[in-house]
């Protein structure tokens, strides 16, 4: 069984285009994050969600929105795609939020605007 | 702007060789520091997290150790096998994080039979 799982793996798209991708995490964790993982290879938080407790790092453009229908799903939603939107975006989940927890991560979705 | 640097940032190593390389981050509001393991084409997975100075962690042949005052954590690797070969990624939390793991690059180690 996948603890966590993305959907697409893959999406390629025109630049202004609207689109999805999901996340859905089968380990009873109350936390889920979105990563962006940068051109020089970081992995830079993007959205943490506990609780109903959205927490947005500030550099993220507003084009950019999460979606929790329930505890189990942190869908990621981006608006009027631009040609910097191409990275690699993994969804992760975690225990708590807390410093201590361990966080398993989502193959990834590798997004390409055209 | 909180930085965490990890180096080297690749390193080839001879199967059978012992290794270590470094992470180091700010030492101010230090809550924990974690390492994580990523194959290619897989997700990072979990192998330490260490909270106290001095803290030392093992895995198998993988250990870590942590200097919280100095601001660096050493990951070993006794004898190298080639599924050793992934990219180790080390992360810090800190209360000036607001509550975020900041990661760093990575070390891309591969392992030469």
């Amino acid at each position: 069984d996948t603890a966590v799982s993305q959907t697409p793996k893959y999406l390629v798209t025109q630049m202004g285009n609207d689109k999805s991708i999901k996340c859905e995490q089968n380990l009873g964790h109350d936390t889920m994050y979105w990563y962006k993982q940068d051109s020089k290879k970081f992995l830079k938080i993007m959205f943490s969600y506990n609780n109903k407790e959205l927490i947005i790092n500030e550099t993220v453009p507003n084009r950019f929105s999460p979606k929790s229908p329930d505890k189990a799903h942190l869908n990621l939603h981006i608006n009027s795609l631009e040609l910097g939107d191409s990275a690699v975006y993994f969804c992760a989940s975690g225990t708590s939020g807390a410093y201590q927890e361990t966080q398993y991560f989502g193959p990834g979705t590798r997004l390409l605007v055209l | 702007i909180l930085n965490v640097e990890q180096s080297p940032q690749s390193l080839h190593v001879q199967e059978g060789d012992s290794t270590n390389f470094t992470c180091s981050f700010p030492s101010s509001n230090f809550y924990a520091l974690h390492w994580y393991r990523w194959e290619t084409a897989k997700s990072p997975e979990a192998l330490f997290v260490m909270t106290l100075n001095g803290d030392e962690k093992k895995k198998g042949r993988i250990s870590a150790t942590l200097n919280t005052k100095e601001g660096y954590s050493y990951l070993y690797i006794k004898g190298s096998q080639p599924e050793d070969s992934a990219t180790y990624l080390c992360a810090f939390w800190a209360l000036s994080s607001n509550y975020q793991l900041i990661w760093g690059a990575g070390t891309k180690l591969i392992i030469k039979p």
